[in-house]
């Protein structure tokens, strides 16, 4: 199984260019998450979304859209890249019917650079 | 809002030793959810341990368990005869009851970067 698979791995954008990263899963998840992780922080949410059609606010939105474009995808863009959105993005899945005890999985995380 | 303090940034063991990783978390609530995830080189994180609030039997998954210690807000890792494979960055998380269906949400730790030494 492929599981959650994102794209691209890395990437160097200069201030103010625009980019999308894709997520997409196989696994049949309704719901999907995209995260940053910066070094000394953990992971923080920046945006959800709970099924087809549908997204949320995380911790730290700002910055970034989502889309939501079926089950299976959901792409987080850049629209103006700024030096602070310099970090590594991961998008997750939950299985359906596991809200309570659920975890995530995770796909292999994409290093932005921005300049 | 809930907080997931790791103390600890780095630890070393020896292969084969046994190793405990500290998470303190704050909360409100009386029931929730604990997990630790485990990220290796690789950079895809995976579960390797859950924990329900309202459970007292700490969980454990076969080299793996914790030692959840509710009224002191303590949910450590344990690793015992550690190895090589179990190097990574460690994180603990908190999920809240409140935060089911389209809310659900994990807060993370900072991490825990365990070296194995051979």
């Amino acid at each position: 199984n492929a599981g959650v698979t994102q794209t691209p791995k890395f990437q160097v954008l200069k201030t103010g260019q625009s980019m999308t990263l894709q997520c997409a899963q196989d696994m049949n998840h309704n719901s999907m998450y995209w995260y940053r992780q910066d070094p000394g922080m953990g992971l923080r949410l920046i945006y959800y979304s709970a099924s087809e059609g549908t997204t949320d606010k995380g911790e730290v939105p700002n910055g970034y859209n989502v889309s939501r474009l079926n089950k299976r995808e959901f792409s987080l863009r850049l629209e103006s890249a700024a030096p602070s959105q310099t970090s590594v993005y991961f998008c997750a899945s939950r299985k359906p019917g596991t809200v309570n005890t659920g975890e995530l999985f995770f796909g292999e995380g994409s290093r932005l650079t921005v300049l | 809002a809930q907080t997931v303090t790791q103390s600890q940034p780095e630890m070393s063991v020896q292969e084969a030793e046994t190793v405990t990783l500290s998470c303190t978390y704050d909360t409100s609530e009386s029931d929730y959810y604990l997990f630790w995830y485990k990220q290796p080189p690789s950079r895809q994180m995976i579960l390797v341990i859950r924990q329900e609030a309202y459970k007292q039997q700490n969980a454990t998954e076969n080299r793996f368990s914790v030692n959840f210690q509710k009224a002191a807000k303590s949910f450590s890792l344990k690793i015992s005869d550690s190895q090589l494979g179990d190097a990574a960055m460690y994180f603990c998380a908190y999920r809240s009851p409140n935060s089911g269906g389209s809310n659900y949400k994990l807060t993370f730790g900072k991490g825990t970067l365990l070296t194995v030494n051979p």
